[in-house]
């Protein structure tokens, strides 16, 4: 099946700081989802991104999927931006489930 | 418009019992998918249903089962509990299958 690989693991930064979160898969998609996950387990909708760019706030993705990777940008980070940034993707083929990456866990420090 | 809603919030259980979790989607929303998150394992596909059909089943043992009413309502049911089953067990609900999903709170099982 596919797979999504996301960098990096984890990551610090101080308040106010811009951050780059990777996805990478490994087929091509027809569904690539970006999620937040708050301290009490629920997945935030960020964006719905097989292809191109959006925006949305602080927060904008691009999907490169003839290159098979998205990014993630979040600029002038803020404490409540913590918590763990999952990517959600759906192959081409078959009729397949959503994978989830392993996430990257955020931490906004004051 | 209310979001996906999930219960119970929070459920312990004994090795050996049986549990059912449900699922209502967002409203018009008729597919439903099923996710297993643990700290080892991360996010896990468990089934996906649409039109009270299931599409896609993730890989897990057969005590793993769900289904779909005709008002595209959920529930999952694990049969002869095991430690290894405690876990968040999370719903997601979308238009259609392929369609952006949106994900329950979430219930928090745990198995002693």
């Amino acid at each position: 099946g596919i797979q999504v690989e996301q960098s990096p693991p984890d990551l610090i930064l101080q308040e106010g700081a811009n951050s780059t979160l990777r996805c990478n898969f490994s087929d091509s998609v027809n569904n690539l989802q970006w999620f937040h996950q708050n301290p009490w387990g629920q997945l935030i909708n960020l964006f719905y991104i097989p292809s191109g760019t959006k925006q949305n706030g602080r927060l904008s993705a691009t999907t490169v999927a003839t290159e098979r990777y998205s990014l993630l940008y979040i600029s002038s980070s803020q404490t409540t931006d913590s918590g763990v940034y999952f990517c959600a993707v759906e192959s081409d083929y078959n009729n397949n489930d959503m994978r989830f990456g392993a996430g990257t866990r955020l931490t906004v420090k004051p | 418009k209310a979001g996906v809603t999930q219960t119970p919030r929070y459920l312990i259980k004994t090795r050996g019992q049986q549990v059912t979790l449900s699922c209502s989607p967002i409203s018009g929303h008729r597919s439903v998918s099923w996710y297993q998150q643990t700290p080892g394992q991360g996010l896990q596909f468990l089934f996906e249903y649409f039109s009270e059909t299931q599409r896609n089943k993730g890989n897990f043992p057969g005590r793993f089962s769900g289904r779909q009413f005709s008002n595209s309502r959920s529930e999952m049911n694990v049969s002869t509990l095991e430690l290894g089953d405690s876990a968040l067990y999370l719903c997601a609900s979308s238009l259609a299958p392929s369609y952006e999903q949106y994900f329950g709170p979430g219930t928090r099982l745990t198995v002693t």
